[in-house]
């Protein structure tokens, strides 16, 4: 079955410990993203890579990090959770970018709250 | 800074009436344009994409796109209370770049 996984989909934690939120696709996709949906605000986009070793930046990368060392795997990275970095997050993929109709698939979603 | 506005709701509508959700966007360069499904604590779900002005239809769903007023509706006849959740509209560009959401627009159909 065509899917993206992320793991945990819960996760409560305190001020400072570093966290990582794995994210893996079994759709052979290039492109991948993480994004954060927050009340009134929508999904916004944190970090996005087109394919192996290759990110940039979202709307809102402040405080996280990526890496994309294998193509199926796509890990968002809190070294020093605040509790502003309190929301939904999603990761997703696709296997191209919008301008050439490809559609993203969304992982289930990982709840994240930072005491 | 691009952006995707949508009426944040709740717009309630009586089963078997029309849904009609709309949304505008900044960025004249967007070319791809697409409506997400999100119920409450799940991911988004593509409906539909639409990439030339005129209507798409699928369905019950027809999505319509207005390059010239940097417009996109949705409109989903013969609602159903299963189509109650949030419709998240998304506009994308032609280049190597990444896709805008809106903030959605929550949706209740009453039985």
């Amino acid at each position: 079955e065509a899917q993206v996984t992320q793991n945990p989909r819960y996760l409560i934690t305190v001020t400072g410990k570093k966290l990582t939120v794995t994210c893996s696709q079994n759709m052979n996709h290039e492109y991948m993203s993480w994004y954060r949906q927050d009340p009134g605000l929508g999904l916004r986009q944190i970090y996005y890579s087109m394919n192996v070793e290759v990110t940039d930046k979202g709307d809102v990368p402040e405080g996280y990090k990526v890496s994309r060392k294998e193509k199926r795997n796509f890990p968002l990275i809190l070294e020093s959770p605040s509790p502003n970095q309190t929301s939904l997050y999603f990761c997703a993929s696709s296997s191209g970018w919008a301008g050439e109709r490809h559609t993203q698939y969304f992982g289930p979603g990982t709840r994240l709250t930072v005491l | 800074q691009k952006e995707v506005e949508q009426n944040s709701g709740p717009l309630s509508v009586p089963e078997g009436a029309i849904a009609s959700l709309n949304c505008t966007y900044s960025d004249r360069g967007s070319q791809s344009f697409f409506w997400y499904r999100q119920y409450s604590g799940k991911s988004p779900e593509l409906i539909m994409s639409i990439y030339s002005n005129g209507d798409k239809e699928d369905g019950r769903f027809t999505a319509q796109l207005n390059k010239a007023s940097q417009y996109v509706s949705l409109l989903i006849r013969d609602s159903q209370p299963s189509d109650s959740a949030t419709y998240l509209c998304a506009a994308g560009p032609n280049s190597y770049d990444k896709v805008i959401f809106g903030p959605g627009t929550s949706l209740s159909v009453i039985p």
